[in-house]
């Protein structure tokens, strides 16, 4: 089955330090790949979204991600974290019919960040 | 304010009696879902709509039911709840299916005891 895989289940930054959050999925074919962050008690909100028009791509709240076919990755990055930033982050893929014409989710990244 | 609202926010039941999530939406949204969460394995499909009257089985549809007679409301129905169901759950719309992004709703946390 097609998945995504998400290293790391916790990642903890420091405040003002880089952001790094990883996903990898399985597909030879370039899907629509979202990142969403899910904030305590609350539902997911979409953080940025790619779909073929820029391997870079920009989201909300300074976050960004790069597309990289060659490595199957989809890397969220921040280049400095905030306490707000404290979260949980999903990535998720779209890919037709390897992923059986649904989103397929990676089991998620809480990110903690240290004052 | 477009969003997808769901009730209730927080349920507590026993095994076996019926209940009813309900989800709707405000962005005359053709595609609706629904996906439990569970620590370390992100979000499942349940079940989806593409459409008014139109619904299939998502990743695991064990044990709930959906319809969707209204293109707004979708509503989640577990007939027999058993404890396995405890979860959070959370509807889901996009404008059609495919690379859309899609909106949540703020979840609805089940304990079935």
């Amino acid at each position: 089955a097609q998945s995504v895989t998400q290293l790391g289940s916790h990642v903890s930054v420091s405040e003002g330090a880089l952001v790094l959050l990883r996903c990898n999925y399985s597909s030879s074919v370039p899907p629509y790949l979202f990142w969403y962050v899910q904030y305590p008690n609350q539902g997911l909100q979409l953080l940025l979204k790619y779909t073929s028009a820029a391997t870079l791509v920009k989201g909300i709240n300074g976050f960004e991600a790069e597309f990289k076919k060659s490595e199957t990755s989809f890397h969220l990055t921040k280049p400095s974290a905030h306490m707000s930033d404290a979260a949980e982050y999903f990535c998720a893929v779209w890919g037709s019919r390897e992923y059986g014409n649904k989103l397929v989710f990676g089991a998620g990244t809480i990110l903690r960040v240290k004052s | 304010e477009a969003q997808v609202t769901q009730n209730p926010r927080y349920l507590i039941t026993v095994t076996g009696k019926k209940l009813t999530v309900t989800c709707s939406q405000n962005m005359n949204h053709e595609y609706m879902s629904w996906y439990r969460q569970d620590p370390g394995l992100g979000l499942r499909q349940i079940y989806y709509s593409m459409n008014v009257e139109v619904t299939d089985k998502g990743d695991v549809p064990e044990g709930y039911k959906v319809s969707r007679k209204e293109k707004r409301n979708f509503p989640l129905i577990l007939e027999s709840p058993s404890p396995n169901q405890t979860s959070l759950y959370f509807c889901a719309s996009s404008r059609y299916r495919g690379g859309e992004t899609q909106y949540f709703g703020p979840g609805t946390r089940l304990l079935v005891l």
